[in-house]
């Protein structure tokens, strides 16, 4: 099984702030990764696709870059909204698996 | 708009039995593939199960393979998981997703339903 590494496991940043979260894959995934925001109580949210690519209605201020077993999502100007958790999910291969998500909290 | 319902959650016995269903709309369902994943209280997502448009393709998380089936119904737009030897671990939000039409990210995703498995 391919093993997803996310780090850290817990931000703490003020709006305006640009942050970044790192995803690792155990083996080379290619492009294969997507990144989903959630908040409290309510379902996942695909924000990218294919390692770098805005899925459709997610704002501009987020981007993602990577390739093979490194990955970044980078929220360029925090907004309130933002503040929530995060996960990586590889779809190179089954079993799909998630990293272990990352908490966007205010500081 | 495309809509994902689950129900059938509950509180069941270890040992027990569930059923979990996924109503489907917004979409022709008979065409994308689609999944069950869960969350544990308070810990992150874990897939559980994949189907294929046509049920040829069926995969399962190796914690639930032997005991959970996943079956779909195109005619009534719904997916099933049919939940059998149900342990403590397999306490969990269960979300219904829907796959892209190109590769198992999950693009659509309902509200989940709560499983709650204990004595």
């Amino acid at each position: 099984d391919i093993q997803m590494t996310q780090s850290p496991s817990t931000l703490s940043a003020s709006v305006g702030d640009r942050v970044t979260i790192t995803c690792r894959a155990s083996q080379s995934i290619s492009t294969w990764l997507a990144w989903y925001q959630q908040k409290p109580g309510k379902a996942p949210k695909l924000l990218i696709y294919k390692a770098s690519s805005l899925q459709s209605g997610v704002p501009s201020r987020f981007s993602a870059s990577g390739s093979g077993t490194e990955f970044t999502l980078t929220i360029s100007s925090l907004q309130p909204d933002d503040f929530a958790a995060y996960y990586c999910q590889q779809y190179h291969s089954y079993p799909w698996t998630f990293g272990q998500g990352a908490m966007l909290e205010i500081k | 708009e495309v809509q994902l319902v689950e129900s059938g959650g509950g509180l069941v016995q270890p040992g027990g039995s569930l059923r979990l269903s996924c109503a489907a709309s917004g979409f022709t369902f008979s065409t994308y593939s689609m999944n069950w994943v869960r969350q544990a209280p308070g810990k992150g997502l874990e897939w559980v199960s994949y189907i294929s448009r046509g049920s040829d393709s069926i995969y399962y998380a190796d914690s639930v393979k032997g005991r959970f089936t996943i079956s779909r119904d195109n005619s009534k737009n719904s997916l099933s998981l049919q939940m059998n030897s149900l342990r403590d671990e397999d306490t969990a939000v269960y979300y219904c997703a829907r796959s892209a039409y190109d590769s198992n990210r999950f693009e659509s995703w309902g509200q989940g339903t709560l499983v709650t498995v204990s004595s």
